[in-house]
């Protein structure tokens, strides 16, 4: 098992521009997390898909975020445009059905925005 | 708000000792507690974790206590080695999927 596999693994872009960060969850796994990580607010929730169905997004912190599942694959979250207040530790985690409170946790993408 | 408080920040000990970190939360509704290990350059990795019908669970050098009525929760590890560096997180859930964090503990292990 390969694990919940993000990418890139990091990413350093300017400020205006559009940052798009990828995530393959667990083959099995049909809950998908985005978490942002930082050192003021720690480990955050940004939104939480079920059977590639967005389930509460009320974590994305403006119209800048959106995120996608169109398959149970994959997902991505963008921003657009990036400001650098969003540089920050970007998590992707799985988990499976019968036991949706048990987080599999990807490596993260590290986002910079100059 | 709900919210988990964890202590300490950092936490430094001679290898072969004992770790111990603890946990409040606010949340009575809480029911799932979970402990992550974060090393550097991964994503949080799930340790243990307990229910809250449950008040201690063990596995091997770490272990985990749950005190319903304080609604404190703690982590112990013994024996501890140089690879048990890293920064543990503490999680209460209440329902399925909110996640409400502790702030973390770096631990050190000297050696």
């Amino acid at each position: 098992d390969a694990g919940v596999i993000q990418s890139p693994r990091h990413e350093v872009t300017e400020m205006g521009q559009e940052v798009t960060l990828r995530c393959k969850p667990i083959s099995g796994h049909n809950s998908l997390f985005w978490y942002r990580q930082t050192m003021m607010r720690g480990l955050e929730l940004l939104i939480y898909f079920n059977n590639n169905v967005p389930i509460d997004d009320s974590g994305m912190p403006e119209d800048r975020f959106s995120a996608k599942m169109p398959n149970a694959s994959f997902s991505t979250l963008k921003i657009q445009p990036s400001e650098p207040r969003d540089s920050a530790v970007y998590f992707c985690a799985s988990s499976p059905e019968a036991q949706v409170e048990k987080l599999f946790f990807g490596s993260g993408t590290q986002l910079s925005v100059l | 708000g709900e919210n988990v408080e964890q202590h300490p920040s950092t936490l430094s000990v001679q290898e072969g000792d004992s770790a111990v970190i603890k946990c409040t939360y606010s949340d009575s509704a809480s029911n799932y507690f979970p402990w992550y290990k974060q090393e550097l350059g991964k994503g949080p990795q799930l340790i243990i974790d307990i229910r809250s019908n449950v008040g201690e669970k063990k596995d091997q050098r770490i272990a985990v206590t749950l005190n319903k009525t304080a609604k404190h929760f703690s982590l112990h590890i013994t024996e501890t080695q140089p690879e048990d560096s890293a920064v543990y997180f503490c999680a209460a859930i209440s329902g399925t999927y909110k996640y409400i964090f502790g702030t973390g503990t770096r631990l050190k292990v000297l050696a």
